[in-house]
């Protein structure tokens, strides 16, 4: 299956900072990535699909300008977190979906502290 | 919107039993995807099976099959030979159009 990398894997920052995160697809190129929130023991929650090239979609109740989305190639899409606060402390996944077989490909995940 | 439930918060298995984890979904689609995914303590998500909403035949992957009941909604996943390996969060999800959605999730715990 394919391949999407994530960077870093574990940050940890100080209240009002902003961190970026980024999400790669390694073995196909995506013109969609998908950036999910998971609170511990918690599901996945579909924050905003990343499209290449144009604005991203977010989802109700996820602000656009704190989660600044951005996909500027076929391979890399980047989450960064502005003002962070420690409720944004969180698991963020990013995926791919390949649209042969409408499979979807998970990163590994990065963990956000903040402080 | 769609909604996926998953009605088992936890469940428990003796090794190399089997076991079933429930999902039901709502959706007023008649073509859509549906996967089954493991997420072990690493939280890498792992797919475990897929089903096409258009066929009938019930997926199967080794150990792994499902009983896709389409008119009733539901989805649910056995898993036979149950291995300590097999221990894990396991979601379920829907798939239409660009739409992924999950359940809130069954942790499976597999007793030696």
């Amino acid at each position: 299956g394919a391949v999407v990398s994530q960077h870093p894997s574990w940050v940890i920052c100080k209240s009002g900072t902003s961190v970026k995160i980024e999400c790669r697809s390694l073995d196909f190129q995506a013109t969609t990535m998908f950036w999910y929130r998971q609170f511990p023991k918690q599901s996945l929650m579909l924050m905003a699909t990343s499209n290449e090239g144009s604005k991203a979609t977010y989802e109700q109740g996820v602000e656009k300008d704190k989660f600044l989305i951005n996909h500027a190639s076929l391979t890399l899409s980047t989450l960064t977190v502005t003002s962070a606060h420690p409720e944004d402390s969180s698991f963020y996944i990013c995926s791919t979906r390949s649209g042969r077989s409408n499979e979807q490909y998970f990163g590994p995940g990065t963990r956000l502290t903040v402080t | 919107a769609q909604t996926v439930t998953q009605s088992q918060p936890e469940m428990s298995v003796q090794e190399a039993e089997t076991v079933t984890l429930s999902c039901t979904y709502d959706t007023s689609e008649s073509d859509y995807y549906l996967f089954w995914y493991k997420q072990p303590p690493s939280r890498q998500m792992i797919l475990v099976i897929r089903q096409e909403a258009y066929k009938q035949q019930n997926a199967t992957e080794n150990r792994f099959s499902v009983n896709f009941q389409k008119a009733a909604k539901s989805f649910s996943l056995k898993i036979s030979d149950s291995q300590l390996g097999d221990a894990a969060m396991y979601f379920c999800a829907y798939l239409n159009n660009n739409d992924m959605r999950f359940g809130a999730g069954t942790r499976l715990t597999v007793k030696p």
